[in-house]
């Protein structure tokens, strides 16, 4: 069955470093997500992206955060730079428009 | 894109009997769909249903939509302890390509 890869699995880096995290969608998908938790709380909708461009942006993703399709198939989120209260699991998605979204495995991301 | 709000919060239940989980949304919708999350790991899609649907079975999932009342359930037959994850329910307005907004979930323990 087709996967959402993403990578790192865990990142650790000092505050205010950028950090890039990356994602390999599903190859015949067109719409392209970033989602976080926080340890204990909910999933938080971060980013949508779509045609290479962010369709929709919660609050959360402020100017510190971009999105990139730099190649055609990864997709990459980048935190230019971190913050203690970015720590947390970062989940890449896909979704081909008709059936639900493929979630990624996530990339726990810990800012020291 | 609008929060399910799931029910109850948490759920305990014996190995090998049902769990019934419920979930409640606001307004119209094109679809309705529910995701599962191990502790800790990514999110996994489980079952779609549209709105002109009103039963959608895959495997030991069983997914009622009443648009009457707003509400879905979820139903897992002959527990495993595998099954002990949270699970969300995602109401989608418009296309399965909007963002998911995601509630707290219900929480399913299967006690060996």
């Amino acid at each position: 069955e087709p996967e959402v890869t993403q990578t790192p699995s865990h990142q650790v880096t000092q505050m205010g470093q950028e950090v890039i995290l990356r994602c390999v969608p599903i190859s015949n998908h067109l719409y392209f997500y970033w989602y976080r938790q926080i340890l204990g709380q909910k999933v938080e909708f971060l980013v949508s992206f779509y045609n290479n461009e962010i369709s929709e942006k919660s609050e959360i993703f402020d100017d510190q955060f971009s999105v990139e399709r730099p190649d055609g198939s990864n997709f990459t989120l980048k935190i230019r730079s971190t913050k203690l209260e970015d720590s947390a699991m970062y989940f890449c998605a896909s979704s081909g428009g008709r059936d639900g979204y493929t979630f990624g495995s996530g990339t726990r991301l810990t800012v020291v | 894109s609008q929060q399910g709000e799931e029910d109850p919060q948490a759920l305990s239940i014996q190995e090998g009997e049902n769990a019934t989980m419920n979930c409640s949304y606001k307004t119209s919708i094109n679809n309705l769909q529910w995701y599962r999350q191990n502790s800790g790991r990514g999110l996994v899609h489980l079952i779609l249903i549209r709105s002109n649907e009103r039963e959608k079975h895959s495997g030991r999932l069983r997914v009622t939509l009443d648009t009457s009342k707003k509400s879905s359930s979820l139903l897992i037959t002959a527990s495993r302890a595998a099954d002990t994850a949270s699970y969300f329910c995602a109401p989608f307005m418009k296309t399965s390509y909007d963002k998911v907004i995601f509630g707290p979930g219900t929480s399913l323990s299967v006690i060996p």
